[in-house]
């Protein structure tokens, strides 16, 4: 069955880096984008992008430019999401997802803790 | 960006009793609509995808309908499994973009 499973919890202060992966099994990894997504605590759901598995091409929302970077280690099936100089409001729960128009498949979420 | 307006914010319902949750899209987004369900701690559920499609595992008592601009989903027969929040997300236009949610819960 297809699975995406994600790196644990991670606690960082301010201006810190965090790498958080998502690993994918169950299918073909290049045969389908990784999306990632971002809820903060009590919040809805907020698309940052996607990165195209088979050719590494990488799209980012207006609001995750700069400081957030997708990329990938296609021999692991792993995607991973980077976020460099983290602030405050970077305090949330990050999903790795994959689907085009819609999310079928999640991984279970990674918590970035924010805090000096 | 298109926005994504749910309502109600929560709702409470007994068990057996059907409910519905709208979703309205700032501009038509043709039947892309999905709906999740997410419990507390954990990552979102399709259910529903081109706006009345069942996702594969899902019970049949959820179902969603709509078009053009507006669209709905309702849960019959009520169960406590079925707490949560809900979610509808356009697919139609980048960026993809999710409603406030709405929060169903068991009277």
């Amino acid at each position: 069955q297809i699975q995406l499973v994600q790196s644990g919890p991670e606690v960082k202060k301010p201006g810190e880096s965090v790498k958080i992966s998502c690993k994918a099994s169950g299918y073909t990894f290049t045969q389908a984008g990784m999306q990632w997504l971002k809820q903060a605590q009590g919040k809805s759901l907020k698309w940052m992008g996607w990165i195209n598995t088979n050719t590494g091409k990488t799209t980012y929302a207006a609001d995750f430019t700069g400081r957030f970077v997708f990329s990938l280690e296609t021999s692991a099936s792993t995607a991973y999401l980077q976020i460099t100089n983290l602030k405050n409001e970077d305090m949330a729960t990050y999903f790795c997802a994959s689907g085009r128009d819609w999310f079928a498949y999640w991984g279970q979420g990674t918590l970035v803790t924010v805090s000096s | 960006d298109i926005q994504m307006t749910q309502s109600p914010h929560s709702l409470s319902a007994s068990l057996g009793e059907t409910v519905s949750i709208e979703c309205l899209a700032s501009e038509g987004i043709s039947n892309y609509l999905a709906w999740y369900q997410q419990k507390p701690g954990k990552s979102p559920q399709l259910l529903i995808y081109y706006a009345s499609s069942l996702q594969d595992g899902v019970p049949s008592r959820f179902s969603g309908s709509g078009s053009g601009t507006q669209y709905s989903l309702k849960i019959s027969n009520m169960q406590p499994e079925d707490e949560g929040v809900y979610y509808c997300q356009q697919g139609y236009k980048y960026p993809p973009t999710f409603g406030a949610g709405t929060k169903l819960e068991l009277k």
